[in-house]
Formats: structure tokens, C-alpha cells, sequence
């Protein structure tokens, strides 16, 4: 079955370290994004690609980089500069003016 | 800028009543509007989107809503909820810029009492 794959599903982070968020789709699509989900607050966008080797800042993307070397893949780093970045994130593809695919997310905490 | 608000953070319904889950959104032209399901630790699925033509949309899960650009309106309903309905509930709008961002709503908690 075609899908979005997020991994890990839980990922913890020590202070000053940084972690990356693995997000790989087989639908062969081209657009793929990144949202970053805190209670109350609904879905901001941290970064988005249209296509491999390009990609946008979002609303929220200090503390973030991402990699688009692969069209089926959209990895997102959380780094040290990141000073609250517990929450639960989530990948989403989408291809045309289809609607977006969403995976099933990483719930990332700090120990 | 373009935004979506839902009212309401959260609601209580009992199983077999009707919902209606409210979505309000600035636009300046004919918004692409979607609503999404999110239940517990999991993604986004989605419900229903609208494009153009009927107002009224049919969706997933024997939800529908409708569009009423008078109110800036796309309301969500379902006639009878079942235990199973009890998730977060987010709507969105597909932003006017070529890059296909959705800008979403903060969400809508409902809960289904027996």
C-alpha cells in the first residue's frame, strides 16, 4: 500500500543534542511538508519542498533544517538552537491540488 | 493573510446526537477548504474537501459539510454520532501561493459521551 512513513514513532532528545526525523513517502509525489503540532495550537508549518533539491521555510523554521536529496524522502533535523522542541511532528505529501497525505507522525520529548 | 478559526475548542455530544463543528475563514477568492480527522497519537486523515461547484460536500465516515461564502462558513455535520467519532477535528484552507500550503485551524476536540 502507498503511504507516508514517519519513524521513530517516539524519539527523545538530551538538551544540546541534535536528532533527525526520518519522513519517507512511496506515493510519488512531488510536494512534501512538515508541521509541528503543541496543544490548542493546531498544525504550523516548519518547512515545506515542491521538489527534490528545493525547499521553503515555513512559519516556524528556526531550530530547523531539512534535506530533499530524494523525491521520496524529507528528513527534518530538530537542532540545539530548537529551545522547545517537544511536540508531536508530522510529514505530509501531496501531489497537484490533491489534498494533503499525512503520516502518522513522531512524538519527540526531551529527557 | 489568509486564516481559519474554529470557535470551538471542544465539544461534548452524546452518541446517536447530531454534530456541527463550526469553521470561520478569511479569504480574499474561492477558498479550497478541507476538513481532517485526527484521532489520539495518529496523523491527519481526511474527511471532505471542497473546490468548487456543490455547496454541500459529502465525505468519509457519513460526514458532510457545507459552504456558505456569504458567512465565510464550512461547517462540519454529522446526523448521528457513533464512539468512534470522538477525535480532534481540524479544518484548513489551501493558501493562495503556488507552494500548496494549508493553513489550519486550531482544532476541535470532541468527545462522545454514552
Amino acid at each position: 500500500d502507498g503511504g507516508i512513513t514517519q519513524s521513530p514513532k517516539y524519539l527523545f532528545r538530551k538538551e544540546g543534542q541534535n536528532v533527525t526525523l526520518s519522513c519517507e513517502q512511496n506515493l510519488n509525489h512531488d510536494a512534501m511538508y512538515w508541521y509541528r503540532q503543541d496543544p490548542g495550537q493546531g498544525l504550523r508549518l516548519i518547512y515545506y519542498s515542491q521538489i527534490v533539491n528545493d525547499f521553503q521555510k515555513g512559519d516556524i523554521a528556526e531550530g530547523y533544517s531539512v534535506s530533499r536529496e530524494k523525491k521520496e524522502s524529507f528528513p527534518l533535523t530538530v537542532t540545539s538552537a530548537q529551545k522547545n522542541p517537544t511536540a508531536f511532528y508530522l510529514c505530509a505529501s501531496k501531489e497537484g491540488d490533491q489534498p494533503q497525505h499525512f503520516g502518522d507522525g513522531t512524538r519527540l520529548s526531551i529527557l | 493573510a489568509q486564516s481559519v478559526t474554529q470557535p470551538d475548542i471542544h465539544i461534548t455530544v452524546s452518541e446517536g446526537a447530531s454534530l456541527e463543528l463550526r469553521c470561520n475563514y478569511s479569504y480574499g477568492a474561492t477558498p479550497y477548504l478541507f476538513w481532517y480527522v485526527q484521532s489520539p497519537g495518529q496523523g491527519l486523515q481526511l474527511l471532505l474537501k471542497y473546490f468548487s461547484g456543490d455547496t454541500l460536500v459529502q465525505g468519509i465516515k457519513g460526514f458532510e459539510a457545507e459552504f456558505k461564502r456569504s458567512q465565510s462558513s464550512f461547517n462540519l455535520r454529522k446526523p448521528s454520532v457513533h464512539w468512534s467519532d470522538a477525535a480532534e477535528y481540524f479544518c484548513a484552507v489551501l493558501t493562495t501561493d503556488s507552494w500548496g500550503k494549508l493553513q489550519f485551524g486550531a482544532g476541535t476536540q470532541v468527545v462522545v459521551t454514552p
